[in-house]
Order: C-alpha cells, then sequence, then structure tokens
C-alpha cells in the first residue's frame, strides 16, 4: 500500500515563529488532507488539496503530485496552533482507505 | 460540532467483554470510516462503508465487525476485548467514496479502556 511520512516528527516554536511542515507520498494520489489534532484530541480538516496551492488565515498548503509531497505553512504561530498535524491521502487505486502519516507533533510556548 | 456524532465518548469496561461504538454521519454524508488511535499513535485505517455496503478494509482484527445500516449510521462492534484494544476509536464521514473532492469529517472519537 501507499507509504506516508511526515518530517518532522516533532517541532517546538515561539510563539510568532514561522514553521514548515512535509508530507511525503509513495504512490500517485487523487485526494490528500491536512488535519489538525488539538490536544483535547479532536480532528479538524485544514485542507484539502490534491494539487495547487491553498490559504486560510494563517496557514497554507502546497501539493506538488507530480513530485509526490505536500507542505503545510504554519505563520505567526500562536499557543492554539499546539497540537499533531497529521496528512492523510487516498492512492489512485483506493476507494476509501485513506492514509495517515505519524504526525508531527507541534508545541507553541508563549 | 462537527455534524459527525459518535456514542458513547468514554467507555470503560473488562477483557473478554464486548461493546459496540456508535457514529451517525454528518447529514447528506454516504461514507463512514472507522479508525484506531493507539496511545501517542498515529490512525489507523479499520473499515470503510459506503451507502451500506463495505467498500474498503484495513487491518482489522477478526474480532472487530462493522456494519452500514439503511439510515446511514454505523456500528463497530469489538470482541474478547484485550488490554491492548484500549483505543481511542474515530469515524469519520464523507459525501462519496473514492477520491475528487470527498472530504473526510471526524467525530470527537470514543474512548475505549480495558481494564
Amino acid at each position: 500500500g501507499i507509504q506516508v511520512e511526515q518530517s518532522p516528527p516533532d517541532l517546538i516554536l515561539q510563539e510568532g515563529a514561522n514553521s514548515t511542515l512535509r508530507c511525503n507520498f509513495s504512490d500517485s494520489v487523487n485526494n490528500l488532507q491536512w488535519f489538525h489534532q488539538n490536544p483535547w484530541g479532536q480532528l479538524i480538516n485544514l485542507f484539502y488539496i490534491p494539487s495547487g496551492t491553498k490559504q486560510n488565515g494563517r496557514l497554507s498548503a502546497t501539493t506538488v503530485a507530480t513530485e509526490r509531497y505536500s507542505l503545510l505553512y504554519i505563520s505567526s504561530s500562536q499557543t492554539t496552533d499546539s497540537g499533531v498535524y497529521f496528512c492523510a491521502v487516498l492512492s489512485t487505486d483506493s476507494w476509501g482507505k485513506f492514509q495517515f502519516g505519524a504526525g508531527t507533533q507541534v508545541v507553541v510556548t508563549p | 460540532d462537527s455534524g459527525v456524532t459518535q456514542t458513547p465518548k468514554h467507555l470503560i469496561t473488562a477483557t473478554g467483554q464486548r461493546v459496540t461504538l456508535r457514529c451517525s454521519p454528518r447529514s447528506g454524508d454516504l461514507s463512514v470510516y472507522w479508525y484506531q488511535q493507539s496511545l501517542d499513535q498515529g490512525l489507523q485505517f479499520l473499515i470503510q462503508y459506503y451507502n451500506g455496503e463495505e467498500r474498503a478494509k484495513g487491518n482489522i482484527l477478526e474480532r472487530f465487525s462493522a456494519q452500514q445500516f439503511p439510515d446511514l449510521h454505523s456500528e463497530l462492534n469489538l470482541s474478547s476485548l484485550e488490554l491492548g484494544d484500549s483505543a481511542l476509536y474515530f469515524c469519520a464521514s464523507s459525501p462519496r467514496t473514492g477520491g475528487g473532492a470527498n472530504v473526510l469529517t471526524f467525530g470527537a472519537g470514543s474512548r475505549l479502556t480495558v481494564l
């Protein structure tokens, strides 16, 4: 099956800093999503981005499908950005097995 | 509120027992997915249903089973429970199956503790 690798595994940021999270995948995909799991365990969909670039406030994401990677940018980080960020992909030969990466644990300190 | 409802939120039971977790998808969504998240682990895909039919299967144990009913709600049955089954079980729903603009929406999860 498709492999999904996220880096870095852990990230500690000071409030106001910028950061980039990466998601590499091993096969062609027709669906890629980024999620944030907050410290209370809730999973929130941030972006549906199988290709191209999107922005939502201080967050933006870029997927280069031909090179099999996606990037999530966090700008001017806030303590509420703390949590785990997951990317999930659906390979072109799958109906519904969204494969998640292991996640990037982000801690934003005041 | 994501629109995906999972019950119960918390469940404590003993080894060897059987439990049922329930999920109501977001209005209009036809697909339901089940994921298991153990302590400090990622999300492991268990199974997906679309409009009542099983469409994709992950590494779901034989002791686990699931179904989606005509009203589209889904149940995940866990039997002969072991300590290692303690985890957060998530349900997600989406409008359709496959790729395309098929966005997952997660419920709040059911936290299962097996003692």
